[in-house]
């Protein structure tokens, strides 16, 4: 069976870090791009990050661009997201996900909390 | 960018209802389009891709259509566990952009 576990979130001050980890299984994680999504609390969905299968590109939306690097490590089955120079706008429930070639994601993971407050 | 735009935002329908959700694009994107199901605190989940593939597992009571700008989600005969919020997303090319939702109430 595919899972994927995301961990790390919690609560940041403004300005501040956070590195969320999703551990995948049940499929040859070193073949797929992986990506992060996020949805802030009362909101629609939102896509973050891309990660090629070999971690050689690498895709951001804008307004996280300079502050947050997706990376991966195919020898541990995991994605990474450093979070940096974090804002209140930040604060989401991050999914991890699958990301297939056709540009959909399946399957997603539970996410994980992150709430970035004083 | 390329907006997404859902209409409605939200609707109640019967158990058994045919219901039928729209999202636009505001230019053309092909066929490339997915949509997806999001109950709270679940993890969304893929419905159709390639704007009328059906996931392997989904109910055929959900069907997609259309292509270029207008696409569309049916559900044939609406069920007790689809209420949900239910959103398209622009496929293939970054940023991979979503609708702003469309609420299922029963």
């Amino acid at each position: 069976e595919v899972q994927l576990v995301e961990s790390g979130g919690g609560l940041v001050q403004p300005g501040g870090s956070l590195r969320l980890s999703c551990a995948a299984s049940g499929f040859t994680f070193s073949s797929y791009w992986m990506s992060w999504v996020r949805q802030a609390p009362g909101k629609g969905l939102e896509w973050v990050a891309n990660i090629k299968e070999d971690g050689s590109e690498k895709y951001y939306v804008d307004s996280v661009k300079g502050r947050f690097t997706i990376s991966r490590d195919n020898a541990k089955s995991s994605v990474y997201l450093q979070m940096n120079s974090l804002r209140a706008e930040d604060t989401a429930v991050y999914y991890c996900a699958r990301y297939w070639g056709g540009g959909w994601f399946d399957p997603w993971g539970q996410g994980t909390l992150v709430t970035v407050s004083s | 960018d390329i907006q997404m735009t859902q209409s409605p935002s939200s609707l109640s329908a019967s158990v058994g209802d045919r219901v039928t959700i729209t999202c636009r694009a505001s230019q053309s994107i092909s066929s490339y389009l997915a949509w997806y199901q999001k109950k709270p605190g679940k993890a969304p989940k893929l419905l159709i891709y390639a704007a009328s593939s059906l996931q392997s597992g989904v109910p055929s009571r959900f069907s997609g259509s259309g292509s270029g700008t207008d696409f569309t989600l049916t559900i044939s005969s609406l069920q007790p566990e689809d209420s949900a919020t239910y959103y398209c997303q622009r496929t293939y090319s970054t940023p991979l952009t979503f609708g702003g939702g469309t609420k299922v109430e029963i």
